[in-house]
């Protein structure tokens, strides 16, 4: 009962280097989320999917691009890390129905030096 | 637009003391609400939610009453511990948004002590 898994937990970047963080879940969720979250911020929502094949852009897309080739995982990639992309992100996934709370993965916590 | 307005953190309190944690919002549909709960290092914990106005969202001691007359969402516990502390989230989705997508308030950080 894993629910939802992110890798890895820690990285640290040079600026314009990339990579993917990685998102997997096992509950079927058709809904899954990329936030990131800065110190007195809140969660800022990146990209989400509401299906395999659907993405679309929210709050603060620059500088990520995502894919959903299946519904259970949901990778971001960071092309060009700069150093305003330190931060902690969270993957998340639901299913249907505004009664569903979402499952939130541990998180990446990402230093771009 | 969808908003989330919480108090100022952090909030530091005795143990057994009453937590209230204030929330408001701002949402073009009727949304739900809910709380998370983040303990250090770790990623965001459903704690309660409430889908209607006066609907009460319950769990683990704290509840929070869904007011759409003043747009509230306050979070309370009766006798806090120092396991609660955490850093708590109000949160809203508004179903007409599509996505299903989740618009945060900015945390407020709580600290029980001895």
């Amino acid at each position: 009962n894993a629910g939802v898994t992110q890798t890895p937990k820690f990285r640290i970047l040079k600026i314009g280097q990339s990579m993917t963080l990685q998102c997997t879940q096992d509950m079927n969720h058709n809904y899954m989320y990329w936030y990131r979250q800065d110190p007195g911020m809140g969660l800022k929502l990146i990209y989400y999917s509401v299906g395999a094949g659907i993405t679309d852009k929210g709050e603060v897309p620059n500088g990520y691009n995502v894919s959903r080739s299946t519904t259970e995982d949901f990778p971001l990639r960071l092309e060009l890390a700069a150093p305003s992309q330190t931060s902690v992100y969270f993957c998340a996934s639901t299913s249907a129905g505004a009664n569903y709370g979402y499952t939130f993965g541990s998180g990446t916590r990402l230093t771009v030096v | 637009g969808n908003s989330v307005t919480q108090m100022e953190g952090p909030v530091t309190l005795s143990e057994e003391a009453f937590l209230t944690i204030n929330c408001t919002y701002t949402a073009t549909g009727y949304p739900s609400l809910f709380w998370y709960v983040q303990y250090p290092g770790e990623g965001l914990q459903l704690l309660l939610k409430a889908t209607k106005a006066d609907d009460k969202g319950s769990n683990k001691g704290f509840e929070a009453t869904y007011r759409k007359e003043t747009t509230s969402f306050h979070l309370e516990k009766g006798s806090v511990q120092v396991s609660d502390s955490a850093v708590y989230f109000c949160a809203l989705r508004d179903g007409t948004g599509g996505g299903n997508k989740l618009t945060f308030g900015t945390g407020t950080q709580l600290k029980v002590e001895l």
